[in-house]
């Protein structure tokens, strides 16, 4: 079974540019988290998906990111335009739905994408 | 508020050597507990998970962590630590279902292990 993809691994832009990420979750997992972990400072929630719905994103830093999951699969970070302060690791994770599993709770966690913003 | 504190940012110890990694907790409910694990290039894996029942939970590669709710610590060990430990160890807390799932991270504890 394949497990939580993300891309890039890496990416560095400018000031003021704009970054895609993207995650791939677990087949078949209904829940998708966005976290993030900025240099020496713990992870942090940025928001949580169930299926195509924002369930919960409290942990949004600003109006400069912008989460999607299109149809319930694959979801998309999009930060525009990129400050300084954004650089850190952008980790996305994925669970089944706890409705139905148990215990369900595991979130499964990608790679981690390393954004760097000069 | 909710939080969790890893108090030691970074530990080195000697391969064979015993291990404990210090996790605290903040939380107004019955805490689910989570340590994690990131190796280079890795993602976070899962080591072991305390929900409810007997507070010393077993998890994978020999690690066991126990509940203690009297001192709010969640405190992760290994009787004997190979090389391939050397990674970084995070404390997690959450709840149980309810409309968001969100898990509450320590800063974390980087492992270094000496042959």
């Amino acid at each position: 079974e394949a497990g939580v993809t993300q891309f890039p691994s890496h990416s560095v832009i400018e000031k003021g540019q704009t970054v895609t990420l993207r995650c791939d979750p677990i087949s078949g997992h209904d829940n998708l988290y966005w976290y993030r972990r900025v240099m020496g400072k713990e992870i942090k929630f940025l928001l949580h998906f169930v299926k195509e719905s924002k369930q919960d994103e409290s942990g949004m830093p600003n109006n400069r990111f912008l989460a999607e999951r299109t149809g319930g699969t694959y979801s998309t970070l999009k930060v525009q335009p990129a400050e300084l302060e954004d650089s850190g690791v952008y980790f996305c994770a994925s669970s089944q739905d706890a409705r139905r599993v148990s215990p369900s709770y595991e979130q499964y966690f990608g790679p981690g994408t390393r954004l760097t913003v000069t | 508020a909710q939080s969790v504190t890893q108090p030691d940012i970074h530990i080195t110890v000697s391969e064979g050597a015993s291990l404990e990694l210090r996790c605290n907790y903040s939380y107004g409910a019955t805490p689910y507990l989570f340590w994690y694990v990131q190796s280079p290039g890795q993602g976070l894996q899962l080591l072991l998970k305390y929900f409810s029942g007997d507070t010393l939970v077993q998890g994978i590669k020999g690690f066991e962590a126990e509940f203690k709710r009297s001192q709010s610590s969640f405190n992760l060990r290994k009787p004997s630590v190979h090389w391939s430990d050397a990674a970084e160890y995070f404390c997690a807390v959450g709840p149980y279902g309810g409309a968001t799932n969100k898990l509450i991270f320590g800063t974390g504890t980087l492992l270094a292990v000496q042959p």
